[in-house]
Order: C-alpha cells, then structure tokens, then sequence
C-alpha cells in the first residue's frame, strides 16, 4: 500500500553513464515533484508536473530531463552522470499545486552515487 | 525570494528533555508552515502543519504555532525519547509557489 514509490533505492553509476530513477504514486494526485537533497541534507525542488504538464524547471543542468507519461509516474533522467550528482533524489506527490492546506506527501529517495 | 532559517544542529537531549527547534521564515505572500521530519534512512513525513496566522499545529506530543509577528514556527516537545532521532526540516509553501522550500534541517540526537 505504498503512497509514493521510487526505484531504485540506491544507484551508484559511473560518470558519463545516463540513468533514469522511476516514480509511481498511487494517491491519485495530479501533482508530482522531483527534489534533490545534498550531502548536507538540504532538500531544493527540481522539477514539478501537473497533469503531465511541466509547472516548475529551477535552475538545473539541461542533462536533466523529467518526463511524465501520466499523472501517476514522473521519472528521471540523467544524461552524462557527473559526480556533483551524486545525492539523494526524493519524489513527492500533491493533491493542488499551491493550495495552502495541500501536503506533499514523500517517496523513500533514491540514493546515488556517481564515481 | 521565500526562505527559512533553522537553528544548527545537532541538537543532543536527554530522554525527557524539552525540545525546541526554531524556525523563521521570510515570504512574500501569506505561506502555510510545516515541519517534515526525516528519520535515518528514510523519505520525509509530515509532522505538523499550520495554514493562518495564530494557528497551532501539533501531532505526537510535537507543537508549532504560526507567529506571523515574528515570522517563526518553532517546534516543542514537552519530553523527547530516544525514537524522537532524526532530522527535522521546516518548510513553507507561499501563496502562488508550487513547491515547498525548505530549511536546513536540523539533527536532533536523544540520548538514553
């Protein structure tokens, strides 16, 4: 019964690869995020898509490339994997972008690593 | 632009220690606050969450008041135990934004 589910848990890829990190929610949202956290632990949004459509783009390396083939799934891909990638990427689901009571709800992360 | 600021950590009680982990924030509309919290090797769960000004979020003996006066939502506990260990990150979503931004997050360690 998970509400928001990430693969794969843990990733370690070499530089130069390209990789993809899947996300599924099953809360019938039509709102989803992508959100990196550093070895620092902070956490700063990447990407969000509402209804398959691409709300938010902050400032990230175009070798990132989010793609949303329903209001359930949002995946991840990395081209040409450098080690400053290497964190924990977290997926997240909404009900309403924006609404002030609306929570986002966090899958477990996935751990890379780059070499 | 939105921000928030959390005292550093780590922060080292005792079991059954009081606990407050301040938070201020600055936006430009009128933001909902929330405390997320992050246990080891784990994704990030809600803890509590206020709306307005005034008002008080609370869940699992943690509180958070929403001070627009001074722009704070700082966290209490009465009496911390030891499965209290984690990361606590507060975050706000401003009026118009889509996204939360987040604090630091600051480390709490409870010792037995």
């Amino acid at each position: 019964d998970t509400a928001v589910s990430q693969t794969p848990k843990y990733l370690v890829t070499q530089m130069g690869n390209d990789k993809s990190i899947k996300c599924e929610q099953n809360l019938g949202h039509d709102t989803m995020y992508w959100y990196k956290q550093d070895s620092k632990k902070f956490l700063k949004i990447m990407f969000s898509y509402n209804n398959k459509e691409l709300i938010i783009n902050e400032t990230v390396p175009n070798r990132f490339s989010p793609k949303s083939p329903d209001k359930a799934h949002l995946n991840l891909h990395i081209n040409s994997l450098e080690l400053g990638d290497s964190a924990v990427y977290f997926c997240a689901s909404s009900q309403t972008p924006g609404a002030s009571a609306s929570e986002q709800y966090f899958g477990p992360g996935t751990r890379l690593t780059v070499t | 632009g939105d921000s928030v600021t959390q005292m550093e950590g780590p922060v080292t009680l005792s079991e059954e220690a009081f606990l407050t982990i301040n938070c201020t924030y600055t936006a430009t509309g009128y933001p909902s606050l929330f405390w997320y919290v992050q246990y080891p090797g784990e994704g990030l769960q809600l803890l509590l969450k206020a709306t307005k000004a005034d008002d008080k979020g609370s869940n699992k003996g943690f509180e958070a008041t929403y001070r627009k006066e001074t722009t704070s939502f700082h966290l209490e506990k009465g009496s911390v135990q030891v499965s209290d260990s984690a990361v606590y990150f507060c975050a706000l979503l401003d009026t118009g934004r889509r996204a939360l931004t987040f604090g630091s997050g600051t480390r709490l360690q409870v010792q037995p």
